[in-house]
């Protein structure tokens, strides 16, 4: 089956800097890939996706981008601020009622 | 709105006393799911639901049950709970399109 690998687990940035989080996949036949944000006490939620038929995808200041023949993604944040701190997951998926297979996740602390 | 709900949301109970966790959404959604979080581990699915009355196992299907009567209700069922089942539990559903909603989750701690 399918196994998602990220990194790093841990990413501790400046406010203002940028934040890259990779992940990597083992099913060449994946073709969706979502990001999860998932805040201190709450639950995971969608912040950008992309499929393989799109190498990058951008909204506002995260952007995503997909490399198939390496079968990997990253998750970009630009200009970070504190309220971007959260625990990020990547997740896989190869078909349509597929299921997701998540990364084990990058805990972002954005410091002022 | 829309939105997918949980009960309950905290619970503490002992070793061996059976247990159930309501899963509930109100956007019609064939596909749902459950997850347990631990540190570490990321997300893994316990079992899934493609429809009523279909259901199979995730990657971490040992010691749960589940049962899908009804297309807007999915509850987690542990008949023995041990203590490697404290866990954060979260329940998602998903329609036709890709995105999958959460649960806002259920901290579950075995005695």
């Amino acid at each position: 089956g399918e196994n998602v690998e990220q990194h790093p687990s841990t990413l501790s940035v400046q406010e203002g800097d940028s934040a890259v989080i990779k992940c990597t996949y083992s099913d060449s036949a994946s073709n969706y890939f979502p990001w999860y944000k998932q805040e201190l006490g709450k639950r995971p939620q969608l912040i950008i996706d992309i499929r393989s038929n799109v190498g990058e995808k951008k909204d506002q200041r995260i952007a995503v981008t997909l490399n198939k023949t390496a079968k990997h993604f990253s998750l970009h944040i630009t200009e970070t601020q504190p309220e971007d701190s959260a625990v990020y997951f990547c997740a896989a998926r190869t078909d349509s009622w597929g299921k997701l297979q998540f990364g084990a996740g990058t805990q972002v602390v954005v410091t002022p | 709105e829309a939105q997918v709900t949980q009960n309950p949301r905290y619970l503490i109970t002992v070793t061996g006393k059976k247990l159930t966790v309501t899963c509930s959404q109100n956007m019609n959604h064939e596909y749902m799911s459950w997850y347990r979080q631990d540190p570490g581990l990321g997300l893994r699915q316990i079992y899934y639901s493609m429809n009523v009355e279909v259901t199979d196992k995730g990657d971490v299907p040992e010691g749960y049950k589940v049962s899908r009567k009804e297309k807007r209700n999915f509850p987690l069922i542990l008949e023995s709970p041990s203590p490697n089942q404290t866990s954060l539990y979260f329940c998602a559903s998903r329609g036709t399109s890709d995105t999958q909603y959460f649960g806002p989750g259920t901290r579950l701690t075995v005695l």
